[in-house]
């Protein structure tokens, strides 16, 4: 099956200043990227996606890029603040409608 | 997006005794699925349930341990046997809708 990695497990930054995680997939066949925060206590949800026909996608303060060849892609979160706080984790998916199988997780600390 | 009704949101059990997680979805979907998530872990993928026919296990799930029941196009039970301290996790469901994967609130399961 598919195995997913995300790096780093935890991040700190200033308030103001960008964060960025990062997670390799291993299957060539996914085609289907989320990401999802989850605040402490609280189900996880859907921030941003990127299907494989497409290499960035942005969503005002958020953006993910997907490099298919290197099987990587990355989520960058620009001028933090401290509601950023919280656990992201990534995911990939063969197709939709499929099962997706879910990164460590990064837990993310905004500073003020 | 979909909206999911899970419950119980919590429950403290017994060893050895039986849970059954219910999730109601507000809209007919072809495939629900099963999570953990053990403490400060990320979510681990327990079965596919489609209606009609019977669920998928993930690797080191079995059905003797975690039923499934999928009775129609909006409703899901997940059935957590003969539990032990080690059950003690965060049981969601999920499904898929317009603007990706919907998660319900979660059951937060403790086994005493």
């Amino acid at each position: 099956g598919e195995n997913v990695e995300q790096h780093p497990s935890t991040l700190s930054v200033q308030e103001g200043d960008s964060a960025v995680i990062k997670c390799t997939y291993s299957d060539s066949a996914s085609n289907y990227f989320p990401w999802y925060k989850q605040e402490l206590g609280k189900r996880p949800q859907l921030i941003i996606d990127i299907r494989s026909n497409v290499g960035e996608k942005k969503d005002q303060r958020i953006a993910v890029t997907l490099n298919k060849t290197a099987k990587h892609f990355s989520l960058h979160i620009t001028e933090t603040q401290p509601e950023d706080s919280a656990v992201y984790f990534c995911a990939a998916s063969i197709r939709t409608g499929n099962q997706f199988y879910f990164g460590t997780g990064t837990s993310l600390t905004v500073i003020p | 997006s979909a909206v999911i009704s899970q419950k119980p949101s919590r429950d403290i059990c017994q060893r050895g005794t039986s849970l059954t997680i219910q999730c109601q979805v507000d809209s007919q979907v072809t495939m629900m699925f099963w999570y953990r998530q053990q403490p400060g872990q990320s979510l681990t993928l327990i079965a596919t349930a489609n209606q009609g026919s019977e669920a998928t296990y993930e690797s080191g799930f079995v059905i003797d341990k975690f039923p499934i029941s999928r009775p129609n196009l909006t409703f899901s039970t997940l059935t957590v046997s003969n539990m032990s301290p080690e059950d003690s996790s965060i049981y969601l469901c999920s499904v898929e809708d317009t603007k990706g994967y919907t998660f319900g609130s979660g059951t937060r399961l403790t086994v005493v």
